[in-house]
């Protein structure tokens, strides 16, 4: 089956630096989506990317599709204390649906105030 | 409101006890979907289901059982719990059509198996 290999699992940066995080998929996926689960709830979509080169913003985030459409990448611009959190990123498991979803295993963000 | 509810939130019970995990959802979607969380293994699908009529198996659906019983409630069974499937369960929905749909999630059920 399809696999995502997310990283880096966990990070540890200073409140204001900017943060970045990327998956890479064992194939080809028309879809990128990136979540984030506060401690505590369930996750929350940020960002989905349907289109290879895509770059798209919410906020102080910013994700891309790849161009090989095998990897995504989420950027995080001056990070805050709310930033804290795991991040998701995840594609369609077989098909071009979303209606299974494969998910990485996280990044692990840690924000120092 | 939350738009996708689980309960109960938290649960700690015994080895070999049936246990139902609940879901309910107002966001009229045909899809719904129970996962389980473990650290540092992300969200693995136990089981899906398209409709009122469609249950389908995720990747780890042994130990486990579900129910739709209407399109707005998906239920999660444990047989007879077993302390590895100590975990955090959550529900999503999606909404119909051909196109990328993302999934909305629940705020999951923690459940300790002793």
């Amino acid at each position: 089956g399809q696999q995502l290999n997310q990283s880096p699992q966990s990070m540890f940066i200073q409140e204001g630096e900017d943060v970045s995080m990327n998956c890479t998929s064992s194939s080809i996926f028309n879809t990128w989506l990136w979540y984030k689960q506060d401690p505590g709830e369930g996750p929350v979509l940020l960002i989905a990317l349907y289109k290879a080169g895509e770059l798209t913003s919410n906020g102080r985030l910013t994700a891309q599709f790849g161009i090989t459409r095998k990897d995504s990448f989420l950027n995080i611009s001056a990070s805050i204390p709310s930033d804290v959190g795991i991040y998701f990123c995840a594609g369609p498991t077989s098909g071009g649906s979303n209606y299974k979803l494969t998910f990485g295993k996280g990044t692990l963000l840690t924000v120092n105030p | 409101d939350a738009d996708v509810t689980q309960t109960p939130r938290n649960r700690i019970t015994k080895t070999g006890k049936r246990i139902m995990l609940e879901c309910s959802q107002t966001k009229g979607h045909d899809r719904m979907y129970w996962y389980r969380q473990d650290p540092g293994l992300g969200l693995r699908l136990i089981y899906y289901s398209f409709d009122v009529k469609d249950i389908n198996k995720g990747e780890i659906s042994d130990g486990y059982s579900v129910s739709r019983q209407a399109q707005a409630k998906f239920s999660l069974s444990l047989e007879s719990a077993i302390p590895n499937q100590t975990a955090l369960y959550f529900c999503a929905t999606s909404g119909p059509g051909q196109g990328n749909q993302p999934q909305h999630f629940g705020d999951g059920t923690r459940l300790s198996i002793l």
